[in-house]
């Protein structure tokens, strides 16, 4: 079963505006990362935040992190065409070192 | 640069006939993963090899296999690929590191091979 499900499934927004997608797990954690993925390619690594980490940022963007909600939000300010992608959220859970995705987040960006 | 690459970027075959997708990293890392993606899915693990050691994941149909003969390479070989095998197959790549709280395990992916079964 899926550790991280993503919010919302799908986002359209112009070029300029911030982009807010949520991220939600069932298990205790030790990080979440959050992966891009552009269309028919693989997936690369964006961030990182570990569970004693409440706020990350890189760049354009930002994570937060709330382990008592189990949830993470990925934020993209001034948005741009070229983030159009899909975003995922990985957890891995317990002790484990294997991430597991959600379905991601399907962004849109337009010029 | 460093990287993973994955051959062929798009695949072509026959229901029943037997195909292998390949995987070649020069990150030089211990593990390496085979994740499946349909559209608009989850990428979903089939197995990886933590260095030579190989582990399935509980679901993986029988019909999928791997071979990791160096640290380099890795294979997918599909014995009798049906309709619904059709997707997108990710190889990655990390080194894990650290316990607890330190643990870390950012995986690198190839660019994926795309696998159509007429």
């Amino acid at each position: 079963s899926q550790q991280g499900e993503e919010d919302p499934q799908a986002l359209s927004i112009q070029e300029g505006e911030n982009a807010t997608m949520n991220c939600s797990y069932k298990t205790s954690i030790n990080n979440l990362q959050w992966y891009r993925q552009n269309s028919g390619r693989g997936l690369v690594h964006l961030i990182l935040i570990r569970s004693n980490e409440r706020e990350k940022h890189s760049g354009r963007l930002r994570v937060t992190l709330d382990t008592s909600k189990k949830s993470s939000s990925l934020l993209i300010t001034a948005s741009r065409a070229a983030d159009t992608a899909s975003y995922f959220c990985a957890t891995a859970p317990g002790g484990s070192y294997i991430p597991t995705f959600g379905r991601g987040t399907s962004l849109i960006v337009h010029p | 640069d460093a990287m993973v690459i994955q051959n062929p970027r798009y695949q072509v075959t026959q229901f029943g006939k037997p195909v292998t997708l390949s995987c070649s990293q020069t990150l030089n890392h211990n593990v390496m993963y085979w994740y499946q993606q349909k559209s608009s899915q989850a990428p979903k693990l089939l197995f990886h090899y933590y260095d030579k050691d190989f582990n399935n994941e509980a679901d993986t149909p029988d019909n999928f296999q791997s071979r990791r003969p160096n640290t380099s390479f890795c294979f997918l070989d599909i014995r009798s690929p049906g309709l619904g095998d059709a997707a997108m197959y990710l190889c990655a790549t990390s080194i894990p590191s650290g316990t607890g709280r330190t643990l870390k395990n950012i995986q690198y992916f190839g660019a994926g091979t795309r696998l159509s079964v007429l």
